[in-house]
């Protein structure tokens, strides 16, 4: 079955312990980024990767890192948590062009972190 | 800057009726918009979309229309089900002449209710 899981589903820990999301998918794509949601702001895009060791900052960078080794896997980091970042998290994978009626992105089922 | 806006947080309709969801952006490089839906525990599923050399894109139910010259697209389903009840994101994208291509910009959403 064609997926994109993120792990863990659930994360509860405390301000400045390092964590790390992770995230893989299965259908070959090139394309895959992270973004958080949170209440009246929508999703917003974290990171980006257009393809293996190419990462671009999407809107809301600061506080995560994200390395891109491998297609599958793209990895969101966080060095230092804050409560700020208590957020909803998703990643997502498509082919080369996200917009594109050929390739419309893929969403895992998400990652609800909490930060104390 | 929130560069694409839906305005309504939510929207309540009857079952059989038309469920009409707008957005607004201010980004003239956009070039493909895209809608999404999410479920509770979800991840936003592709629902729909549309490029900016159409103004009109239509599959089943739901069919959306693009204004370049007013930056507003929107979503019409018809007829509304309840099974259609959840959070609608709109999204758009630059082209590829575009400084941020590869990043795609999301909407704060709009949650639909559709009442038996």
């Amino acid at each position: 079955e064609a997926q994109v899981t993120q792990n863990p589903r659930y994360l509860i820990t405390v301000t400045g312990k390092k964590l790390t999301v992770t995230c893989s998918q299965n259908m070959n794509h090139e394309y895959m980024s992270w973004y958080r949601q949170d209440p009246g702001l929508g999703l917003r895009q974290i990171y980006y990767s257009m393809n293996v060791e190419v990462t671009d900052k999407g809107d809301v960078p600061e506080g995560y890192k994200v390395s891109r080794k491998e297609k599958r896997n793209f990895p969101l980091i966080l060095e230092s948590p804050s409560p700020n970042q208590t957020s909803l998290y998703f990643c997502a994978s498509s082919l080369p062009r996200p917009g594109a009626i050929y390739s419309p992105l893929h969403f895992g089922n998400g990652t609800r972190l909490t930060v104390t | 800057d929130q560069q694409v806006k839906q305005n309504s947080p939510s929207l309540s309709v009857q079952e059989g009726r038309i469920s009409i969801l707008n957005c607004d952006y201010t980004n003239s490089m956009f070039d493909y918009f895209l809608w999404y839906k999410k479920y509770p525990a979800e991840g936003p599923t592709f629902l729909i979309s549309i490029s900016s050399i159409k103004d009109k894109n239509e599959d089943g139910r739901f069919t959306v229309f693009l204004n370049k010259s007013a930056k507003h697209l929107s979503l019409h389903i018809v007829p509304s089900q309840p099974g259609d009840s959840a959070v609608y994101f709109c999204a758009a994208s630059e082209g590829a002449g575009g400084t941020s291509y590869g990043k795609l910009t999301f909407g704060q959403g709009t949650i639909l209710t559709v009442h038996p």
